[in-house]
């Protein structure tokens, strides 16, 4: 039971135009979200992030939105470049618990093309 | 500034071979993980460390070991490779396994390709 889901494999853009890249959940106790970026033959990268107390998070092209009463979230990318082709991961994490870790469980991770 | 590096990069195995995927990372990070990405199926935790001295199973701990060596290395060990556990397999590490926002953020390594046939 996937409890971060990434509908969509793959999303293809015009180069300038809006990106938007979807994430659902089904655990209402994740109270923050992130997204990361990965370029073939590297390791994921740390994109950007929103707690649940907010709904809106903006830094430079990127901007997250977090509908909590729908369990979705969306990663927009405005414009869009060539070299913001990669593979998008959301991920969620619940409070902490004390003593034990707090996890993140990802979504299967969506391909961007973004063409010239 | 290497952040977090795994070895090797590439592996190949045939059934029933043993082998080691080494992690270390130089940003005195508390807390170390070890992840499997599979087509269709995102990242799922195999194992990890939350601090030096203790490990725990993840989503997918079965057919697998770690180590926590000390602060800086955390390994992972298949006993008996099946072909069920060709993937990429990645490392990351973070301050804190805890609560604050920025401990969430996850440092992760370039990945180690395994195949095992």
């Amino acid at each position: 039971d996937q409890q971060v889901k990434q509908n969509s494999p793959s999303l293809s853009v015009q180069e300038g135009r809006i990106s938007i890249l979807n994430c659902d959940y089904t655990n209402s106790m994740f109270d923050y979200f992130l997204w990361y970026k990965k370029y073939p033959a590297e390791g994921p990268t740390f994109l950007i992030s929103i707690s649940s107390i907010k709904d809106k998070n903006e830094d430079g092209r990127f901007t997250v939105f977090l509908n909590k009463s729908a369990k979705h979230l969306s990663l927009h990318i405005v414009p869009s470049q060539p070299g913001d082709s990669a593979v998008y991961f959301c991920a969620a994490t619940p409070p902490v618990i004390s003593g034990s870790a707090r996890q993140l469980t990802f979504g299967s991770g969506t391909q961007l093309t973004v063409l010239p | 500034n290497a952040g977090v590096t795994q070895t090797p990069k590439f592996q190949v195995l045939k059934t029933g071979q043993s082998m080691t995927l080494q992690c270390a990372q130089d940003m005195n990070h508390n807390s170390m993980y070890w992840y499997r990405q599979d087509p269709g199926m995102g990242l799922r935790l195999i194992y990890y460390s939350a601090s030096e001295g203790t490990t725990d199973k993840g989503e997918v701990p079965n057919g697998y070991n770690v180590s926590r060596l000390n602060k800086r290395e955390f390994s992972l060990r298949l006993e008996s490779a099946a072909p069920s556990q060709t993937s990429v397999y990645f490392c990351a590490s973070r301050v804190l396994a805890g609560a604050t926002s920025g401990a969430n953020v996850l440092t992760f390594g370039a990945g180690s390709r395994l195949t095992v046939l």
